[in-house]
């Protein structure tokens, strides 16, 4: 079984600071990680995705992810965040290969919330 | 432009009434994913279909259904089982059963009168 933590339930920030956003995962076999963003009454974008490789992802709008496997760890990270940034962001893990195919398992969610 | 449209926005259930969601893809995608999102709790998969003609239940599969008969459609069926049905609903799909959910629809709101 996976799971996957997102250890911030909200994070404030003011316009132009940086920012992470912290997730832990837990799995007995390898996985890939990824990171999704959704807008109020919208669907869900991908931002990144770890399958293998350099640990470090670089996704879309600026945003930038760490994998860490002796930390189970895949926080996200933007050095200078924007109002339209403002939304909630969703840690996910699935197996790497195997039978699961594109089953995901997704965190709680964090609110990233930007003041001007 | 290619996409997941799911119809309607706003759905309301009376007590004991099965209603029907709707799924819909032109991305010809070959995996498509339906999703329940409660405040606070993440996603979580209710089923899944791999393939035309097939699907498979996901992790809160109890009191919903599926059909998939064809390659860009996959409705989900909230059932009057389905004791707490009140949640945002979202479909998903992916290029191919190895890959993971690349587009979301912008989810169908369900309430119950």
């Amino acid at each position: 079984a996976q799971s996957v933590t997102q250890l911030d339930s909200q994070v404030p920030v003011f316009e132009e600071a940086p920012v992470e956003l912290r997730c832990n995962y837990s799995s007995s076999v390898s996985v890939y990680l990824f990171w999704y963003v959704q807008y109020p009454n919208q669907g869900l974008q991908l931002l990144l995705k770890y399958l293998s490789g350099s640990t470090l992802v670089k996704g879309i709008n600026g945003f930038e992810a760490e994998f860490n496997k002796s930390q189970t760890s895949f926080h996200l990270r933007k050095p200078s965040v924007h109002i339209s940034d403002t939304a909630e962001y969703f840690c996910a893990v699935s197996n790497a290969g195997g039978t699961s195919y594109g089953k995901l398992t997704f965190g709680q969610g964090t609110i990233l919330t930007v003041h001007p | 432009d290619g996409g997941i449209t799911q119809s309607p926005k706003y759905l309301f259930r009376k007590e004991g009434q099965n209603v029907t969601l709707s799924c819909e893809q032109n991305l010809n995608h070959d995996a498509m994913y339906w999703y329940r999102q409660d405040p606070g709790q993440g996603l979580r998969l209710i089923y899944y279909s791999q393939i035309v003609n097939d699907f498979q239940k996901g992790d809160i599969a109890e009191g919903y259904s599926v059909s998939r008969e064809k390659k860009e459609s996959f409705p989900l069926t909230v059932t009057s089982a389905q004791k707490n049905p009140t949640a945002f609903y979202l479909c998903a799909s992916s290029i191919s059963r190895s890959d993971q959910p690349q587009h979301f629809g912008d989810g169908t709101r369900l309430s119950i009168l």
